[in-house]
């Protein structure tokens, strides 16, 4: 169990830039989830895959993000045209299918900071 | 809707002091209960969890027991550490193929020497 890994660390971009963060689930995980978090909250929900499949989307989840997770392994949240109200932690989380006494293992995340 | 209500913080003690921190949640069905804790720069990990009313989940000197009457999961320790001091996150999860979790807004422990 390498634990579930996130790229960048950090990402410092200036408003109105694309961005794309990746994240590694552990390996046997079918389930991927993308979070949200900003200072003094907790992870709001953005989007979860099972496999290769989008199986639901937060309302938080503008139209410019776009996660995508081809092969089933990976997983990439893009944000285009960054706004400053993009600044926030972005967590990916994984678990194994199963039941609803599952956890998650999150990644450290990424930290996004719009100039 | 489900959610989850979580004492606010910041909780400031002196070393080897009890702590309770209060979690109480609404849910549409029969959850399963996390606590989670936060260091700073970190992810989320996974403290201690609880699946069915009466159980009760401990870790590291950590409890915290469902109580399904009273909706709540309230997380104590008996003695706690300056390695303590981190965000602990409240959190449910409910049946329905997705599992995703809702979360409280996190309570910070700040332990003293």
């Amino acid at each position: 169990d390498t634990g579930v890994s996130q790229n960048p660390r950090h990402k410092i971009t200036k408003r109105g830039q694309n961005v794309t963060f990746r994240c590694d689930p552990i390996s046997e995980h079918n389930r991927l989830y993308w979070y949200r978090q900003t200072l003094g909250q907790g992870p709001e929900f953005l989007t979860y895959f099972q496999n290769e499949a989008q199986l639901e989307k937060s309302r938080l989840l503008s139209d410019r993000f776009s996660a995508e997770r081809p092969k089933g392994s990976f997983s990439t949240l893009e944000i285009q045209r960054t706004e400053q109200g993009d600044s926030a932690m972005y967590l990916c989380a994984s678990s194994p299918t199963g039941d609803v006494g599952q956890p998650q293992h999150f990644g450290d995340g990424t930290r996004l900071s719009i100039l | 809707g489900n959610s989850v209500t979580q004492m606010e913080g910041p909780v400031t003690l002196s070393e080897e002091a009890f702590l309770t921190i209060n979690c109480t949640y609404t849910a549409t069905g029969y959850p399963s209960l996390f606590w989670y804790v936060q260091y700073p720069g970190e992810g989320l990990q996974l403290l201690l969890k609880a699946t069915k009313a009466d159980d009760k989940g401990s870790n590291k000197g950590f409890e915290a027991t469902y109580r399904k009457e009273t909706t709540s999961f309230h997380l104590e320790k008996g003695s706690v550490q300056v390695s303590d001091s981190a965000v602990y996150f409240c959190a449910q999860q409910v049946s329905g193929g997705s599992y995703i979790p809702t979360f409280g807004r996190g309570t910070s422990l700040i332990v003293h020497p």
